[in-house]
């Protein structure tokens, strides 16, 4: 089955940086778009950014243009999520998302996510 | 940004009853939203998509309805692990959004 693991989270200053990891398995990595979307402490769910099967089109939030970048390797299965200029607004659990096969944008797996905290 | 809103924000009802959720769009996004449920502590899980069609393995006591601006999900008698979150989505236009969710309790 689907299996979505979450790495690389911690806790780190704000305009620091961190790279986050999402080692897939149970399905063909390299046909499937893919997401990472976060869910700040007792809050809601918030769309970061989208990566296409072939890495070719790339979209994100507002929120974090310019300061993430959303890669992947299909020869690993693995997604990436490169977050510079950190701000404590970012602290969030962050969940890497497999899209559907038709559309993409539908978020029909999920990991179990990775803390990330922006303190001081 | 398509902008979501869901009511109420916390439904409290008893395991057997009818839970009726509401999810409405500032502009149409047509039927592409979908519904996801989160339990403490775990994440999301899709239930509903393209506004009435259930996700593999969901039960049918959950409906969804509607279309443009104002859309329904429906859990017909409240099971024990019902009692959840639960978010709408929409794929209609960049950038995804999500509703600030509804909250079922145990009354």
């Amino acid at each position: 089955q689907v299996e979505l693991v979450e790495s690389g989270g911690g806790v780190v200053q704000p305009g620091g940086s961190l790279r986050l990891s999402c080692a897939a398995s149970g399905f063909n990595f390299r046909t499937y778009g893919l997401h990472w979307v976060r869910q700040a402490p007792g809050k809601g769910l918030e769309w970061v950014a989208f990566i296409r099967y072939d890495g070719s089109n790339k979209c994100y939030a507002d929120s974090v243009k310019g300061r993430f970048t959303i890669s992947r390797d299909n020869s690993y299965n693995t997604l990436y999520l490169q977050m510079n200029s950190l701000r404590p607004e970012d602290t969030a659990v962050y969940y890497c998302v497999k899209g559907d096969i038709l559309t993409a944008l539908l978020f029909d797996s999920w990991g179990q996510g990775t803390q990330v905290s922006v303190s001081s | 940004e398509i902008v979501l809103t869901q009511s109420p924000v916390t439904l409290s009802l008893s395991p057997g009853e009818r839970a009726t959720l509401s999810c409405r769009a500032n502009e149409s996004v047509s039927t592409y939203l979908a519904w996801y449920q989160q339990k403490p502590g775990q994440a999301p899980r899709l239930l509903i998509y393209d506004a009435s069609n259930r996700a593999t393995g969901i039960p049918a006591r959950f409906s969804g309805s509607g279309s443009a601006t104002d859309f329904t999900l429906t859990i017909s008698s409240l099971e024990p692990e019902d009692f959840a979150f639960y978010y709408c989505q929409q794929r209609s236009r960049w950038p995804l959004t999500f509703g600030p969710g509804t909250k079922v309790e145990i009354k």
